[in-house]
């Protein structure tokens, strides 16, 4: 079945910078990549996804790269502010053409932290 | 509109004790998923439904736990003989189509904390 890599565990930054956050799969047939958002005692939101027929999407100070002949895709954040802290997921949908969809498969989280 | 909601919030029962966990999906939902989630780690796939029809059950760690959603909406996550090991954040989590390709966002409920004693 599928598997999540997700790196680095831990990830601080200063107010400014950038932030890279790198996830690899195993399934070749997965084919949508969301990225999740979780501060601390809530739920996890999803805050950028990528379809494998697309190879970069942005969305303001977020953006989304895919690799899929290196199957990884990555999450950069620029210009990093304190409220960007919290524990991101990846996660790949796993693709099924047999009839039943696929379940996510999640990384195990990045703990970022911006530091005024 | 309203999100995912789930009930109990919080759940303490002791080891040997069922316990039912209640998901409301987003209205008009197709597909329904459920997850657990240990402290610091990432959401585990359980088991998902389109409509009331139960897909894939693969992710069930073993025959304690089942679930079902009978009328294509609420589904509910049943845990018999609770154990401590049982002891995580349950959370469901819906999505608005039932994709043949699989892709769709799902959106996560707030979740059901359970300990068991």
């Amino acid at each position: 079945g599928e598997n999540v890599e997700q790196h680095p565990s831990t990830l601080s930054v200063q107010e400014g910078d950038s932030a890279v956050i790198k996830c690899t799969y195993s399934d070749s047939a997965s084919n949508y990549f969301p990225w999740y958002k979780q501060e601390l005692g809530k739920r996890p939101q999803l805050i950028i996804d990528i379809r494998s027929n697309v190879g970069e999407k942005k969305d303001q100070r977020i953006a989304v790269t895919l690799n899929k002949t290196a199957k990884h895709f990555s999450l950069h954040i620029t210009e990093t502010q304190p409220e960007d802290s919290a524990v991101y997921f990846c996660a790949a949908r796993t693709s099924n053409y047999g009839g039943s969809q696929g379940n996510l498969i999640f990384g195990k989280g990045t703990k970022l932290s911006v530091k005024p | 509109g309203a999100g995912v909601s789930q009930s109990p919030r919080y759940k303490v029962t002791k080891r040997g004790q069922d316990v039912a966990l209640r998901c409301d999906p987003i209205s008009g939902h197709v597909s329904l998923y459920w997850y657990r989630q240990a402290l610091g780690q990432g959401p585990e796939f359980l088991t998902y439904f389109n409509y009331e029809a139960q897909q894939d059950k693969s992710g069930l760690p073993n025959d304690r736990f089942s679930a079902e959603r009978p009328e294509g909406s609420i589904s509910t996550l049943t845990i018999q003989r609770t154990e401590q090991r049982d002891s995580a954040m349950y959370r469901c989590a819906s999505s608005s189509r039932a994709s043949s390709r699989g892709r769709e966002t799902q959106y996560f409920g707030p979740g059901t904390r359970l300990l068991v004693l």
